[in-house]
């Protein structure tokens, strides 16, 4: 059963223009939602996490949107970038395990474009 | 440059051998993960340390055994495994449990490459 979904495998963008990630949870426990970009041959990297409490969270071009009743959350990149090119991991915590237990979700490959 | 720092980047074990693999960060952070990702999947959580002690064990077999010896360090000592053990091995760190500062992210290693033979 899985409590993290990210429904797009795959995602192709111009350059200069809006990346969109989408993600979807199950579990109303998770209090913690965060992204992590990972490239190949190398370990996610965190990029931006947000808590149940907010609704946005930005820094520089990334923000995150969380609709808590639709369990749903988003990342935006403005402008992308080819160097943004990865896989992008959305992750939750909060549900039993505490905040030391993350459910990631599948990955959404990102190809930004020249 | 990743700040937790994983040894070694690539391992070739036999079924019969017994390695280690290390992990070392120096954050000051008192939480400590081990992580199993097969190919095009995400991460799976193996095991927890927190303060130097097993916190989270994910029904991992006992041939997968880990080892806090203190607040920086964070081995994996491999014994009898199985070609399906294949896999990238990452660990991660993170504050800790106890929220003072609210909920902090974990901060990953690049990995150990493991292939068994």
């Amino acid at each position: 059963d899985q409590q993290v979904k990210q429904n797009s495998p795959s995602l192709s963008v111009q350059e200069g223009r809006i990346s969109i990630l989408n993600c979807d949870y199950t579990n109303s426990m998770f209090d913690y939602f965060l992204w992590y970009k990972k490239y190949p041959a190398e370990g996610p990297t965190f990029l931006i996490s947000i808590s149940s409490i907010k609704d946005k969270n930005e820094d520089g071009r990334f923000t995150v949107f969380l609709n808590k009743s639709a369990k749903h959350l988003s990342l935006h990149i403005v402008p992308s970038q080819p160097g943004d090119s990865a896989v992008y991991f959305c992750a939750a915590s909060g549900a039993q395990g505490g905040s030391e237990k993350l459910v990631f979700g599948k990955g959404t490959k990102l190809t930004v474009n020249p | 440059d990743t700040e937790v720092t994983q040894t070694p980047k690539h391992l070739v074990m036999g079924m019969t051998n017994k390695k280690s693999l290390k992990c070392e960060q120096h954050m000051g952070h008192r939480a400590m993960y081990w992580y199993k990702q097969k190919a095009k999947k995400p991460p799976e959580l193996m095991f927890v340390y927190s303060y130097e002690k097993l916190s989270i064990n994910e029904s991992v077999p006992s041939r997968f055994s880990p080892e806090c010896p203190n607040s920086s360090l964070l081995n994996l000592h491999l014994h009898a495994l199985q070609p399906e053990d294949s896999a990238l091995y990452l660990c991660a760190s993170s504050q800790g449990p106890d929220r003072v500062e609210g909920n902090q992210p974990q901060h990953f290693g690049d990995g150990t490459r493991l292939s068994i033979l």
